[in-house]
């Protein structure tokens, strides 16, 4: 397996755009995550989902934000509309059953000028 | 707020033993140990994890106390390429906290 692959690895856009990023977790696992990571706060659990539903999302920071796991396949991260402080580097997650190790995808780093 | 406890930052010398504490003093019956460790301009990889015993694997050790409150990850050979932030998290939180900046000096 290739591991968790995250797209795009880099991200440029302007205040107000819409970005969309993009993670495909590993075949088989059940459990994924989204993080943000910024100097300032650290690492951040934003969503998570099992089997495809979100189970707890107090860590997205506001409506701007949303994450949709249409299959067991794919998730997406949503922000729209973008602003400078959205700016971090993402990171997307999966695992299997919760107990198991997770294993993290490079991450997306995202830039909002 | 991450449900652990790390010191800031540690410092070892090449080829010595490291020992990484971590409090989790809320801990559940259910909860696993997880360390995962994060090298510059990568996404954190895992480590080790427990749940009661002490465990061992090719990249370090996991001592447990026996009243599940605290752990400690023990890297026996400390290298450059250890240097890293180190992570400890509860497996049903998976909320990271600071870390520990482990510095390795040749």
């Amino acid at each position: 397996d290739a591991g968790v692959i995250q797209s795009p690895r880099h991200e440029v856009t302007e205040m107000g755009q819409e970005v969309t990023l993009r993670c495909k977790p590993i075949s088989g696992h059940d459990y994924l995550f989204w993080y943000r990571q910024t100097m300032m706060r650290g690492l951040e659990l934003l969503i998570y989902f099992n089997n495809n539903v979100p189970i707890d999302d107090s860590g997205m920071p506001e409506d701007r934000f949303s994450a949709k796991m249409p299959n067991a396949s794919f998730s997406t991260l949503k922000i729209q509309p973008s602003e400078p402080r959205d700016s971090a580097v993402y990171f997307c997650a999966s695992s299997f059953m919760g107990m198991t190790e997770a294993f993290f995808g490079q991450g997306t780093r995202l830039t909002v000028v | 707020d991450a449900k652990t406890t790390q010191p800031n930052s540690m410092e070892s010398n090449e080829e010595e033993p490291v020992h990484l504490p971590c409090n989790h003093s809320t801990i559940s019956g259910t909860d696993y140990i997880h360390w995962y460790r994060q090298l510059p301009s990568q996404g954190p990889e895992y480590v080790i994890h427990g749940l009661t015993s002490n465990v061992n694997n090719r990249m370090a050790s996991l001592a447990i106390a026996e009243d599940r409150k605290s752990s400690t990850l023990i890297l026996h050979r400390a290298t450059l390429r250890d240097a890293a932030v180190y992570y400890c998290i509860l497996n049903n939180d998976m909320r990271f906290g600071a870390g520990t900046r482990l510095t390795v000096k040749p």
